[in-house]
């Protein structure tokens, strides 16, 4: 919701370019979480940090809690790396995971 | 092999029926949720459950009512059904409130 603020909210790209979204939270929050959409509509988890840097393959993720940011950037973009990439995070309640309205990548050829 | 279930895939229902959404998680977690996504919101939570108790609940609405008679089962009862449930409902599971890990989803149309 408001509290987690994703941009920019749709991002095209051409194959083997790369760019970097990222994730504002209006709190500290003490973990990110990171998903991919894809064109099947399943979520799939990318990334859990409490800190620091996770990279995976052409993906790297971020998490400056001080600073209450998050980013994830993607390198040597590929055909299948369209979607929609959601950042999310615990309120106060750990339990409840508020996500971004997502950033919509189209990778072109 | 998926590892949370979700059925069915595909729901039509008309309005003022009732349906239940069934999820059935295979990877031990001790946490399961509930979340919503729709064209009009983001992902959206509706409820989390922790070893079949309920933690917390932020649908408004006493017509979704969320179901555990397993550990590893927590299916989604939806009554009185309105045009404004159509939506895709996603089961999820976590080992405590860790990396969270999502079902297929349940796409319900109501008429």
């Amino acid at each position: 919701g408001d509290q987690v603020e994703q941009s920019p909210s749709a991002l095209s790209l051409h194959e083997g370019t790369g760019s970097a979204l990222r994730c504002n939270f209006t709190t500290t929050m003490r973990a990110v979480q990171w998903f991919q959409q894809n064109s099947r509509g399943s979520l799939i988890n990318l990334f859990y940090l409490a800190s620091g840097t996770k990279e995976n393959g052409r993906l790297k993720s971020t998490f400056n809690s001080k600073e209450s940011y998050s980013t994830l950037h993607i390198r040597d973009a590929q055909l299948e790396d369209s979607g929609t990439y959601f950042c999310a995070a615990p309120m106060s309640n750990y339990n409840v995971l508020y996500f971004g309205s997502g950033t919509k990548l189209t990778v072109e050829p | 092999d998926p590892k949370i279930i979700q059925k069915p895939k595909y729901l039509v229902a008309v309005t003022g029926s009732e349906k239940i959404l069934i999820c059935e998680q295979y990877l031990g977690h001790n946490a399961m949720y509930w979340y919503r996504q729709s064209a009009k919101k983001p992902l959206e939570f509706m409820f989390s459950y922790s070893y079949q108790k309920l933690m917390d609940n932020q649908t408004a609405s006493s017509r979704f009512q969320p179901q555990s008679s397993k550990k590893n089962h927590l299916d989604l009862q939806i009554t009185a059904l309105k045009p404004d449930d159509s939506a895709t409902y996603f089961c999820a599971s976590s080992q405590e409130a860790e990396r969270l890990f999502f079902g297929h989803g349940t796409k319900l149309s109501v008429l």
